[in-house]
């Protein structure tokens, strides 16, 4: 099993709506939680962190939920240059503080 | 403040040639990382560096994968003889140590083709 799991979409979504992204991981050893944001063939850059008590910025809202080993992320008056694929990340201390990415999931938003 | 460097941004090859990629981390930066993207996929670690010491290389593909940091500084990733499967963006990051870590970033990335 994968240690980091997401649906690789690809969600199409129009400028305004919401849309949610769903990751799960296998290790609960897992320390700290991320969201990246990768544009096409760019390289990723940090969105956000992810937090147990949950965290905003701006249009965009992040979760953890520890017990279920599941994170999400939500963005809000989705616009166009939302478009990318967001990738969930995770971090074990055991592992030399490196990164575990998921797969992606790309977002398409449409005018 | 100058981001990760890395050179260079495409790379054709034929199979059973070899490559070199290079990578400047960010000033300060005491840990890089070296990742391979495969299209469709997310970032996979190869190699993992404090200062010029190896903390994780588990899944280097050590039989024709090498990576160096001799003076804890800039460092190079060498496959020799490249496979098809070798196809991938080599993404180099840099990080502060330990938690401070938390944040990474990237370069652009060499983006290689194994024909």
């Amino acid at each position: 099993r994968k240690e980091v799991e997401q649906d690789p979409g690809p969600f199409n979504v129009p400028e305004g709506a919401t849309v949610a992204f769903n990751c799960t991981y296998s290790n609960s050893a897992s320390q700290s939680f991320f969201w990246y944001r990768q544009d096409c063939r760019k390289e990723p850059k940090l969105l956000m962190s992810v937090y147990s008590s949950g965290n905003e910025d701006g249009r965009f809202t992040a979760q953890l939920n520890r017990a279920s080993q599941y994170i999400s992320l939500l963005i809000r008056d989705s616009k166009l240059s939302d478009s990318a694929t967001y990738l969930c990340v995770v971090k074990q201390t055991n592992s030399g503080y490196a990164l575990n990415f998921g797969k992606g999931t790309s977002l398409l938003v449409t005018p | 403040e100058a981001g990760v460097a890395q050179s260079p941004r495409y790379k054709i090859i034929e199979k059973r040639q070899s490559v070199a990629f290079w990578c400047n981390p960010i000033s300060g930066h005491a840990t890089l990382y070296w990742y391979q993207q495969i299209l469709g996929q997310g970032p996979k670690l190869l190699i993992q560096f404090q200062n010029n010491g190896v903390v994780d290389d588990s899944q280097l593909p050590k039989d024709r994968f090498s990576a160096e940091r001799l003076k804890g500084v800039d460092s190079t990733l060498k496959i020799q003889p490249a496979k098809l499967e070798d196809s991938a963006v080599y993404l180099c990051a840099s990080s502060l140590p330990g938690q401070l870590g938390n944040i990474q970033y990237f370069g652009a990335g060499t983006r290689l083709s194994v024909l």
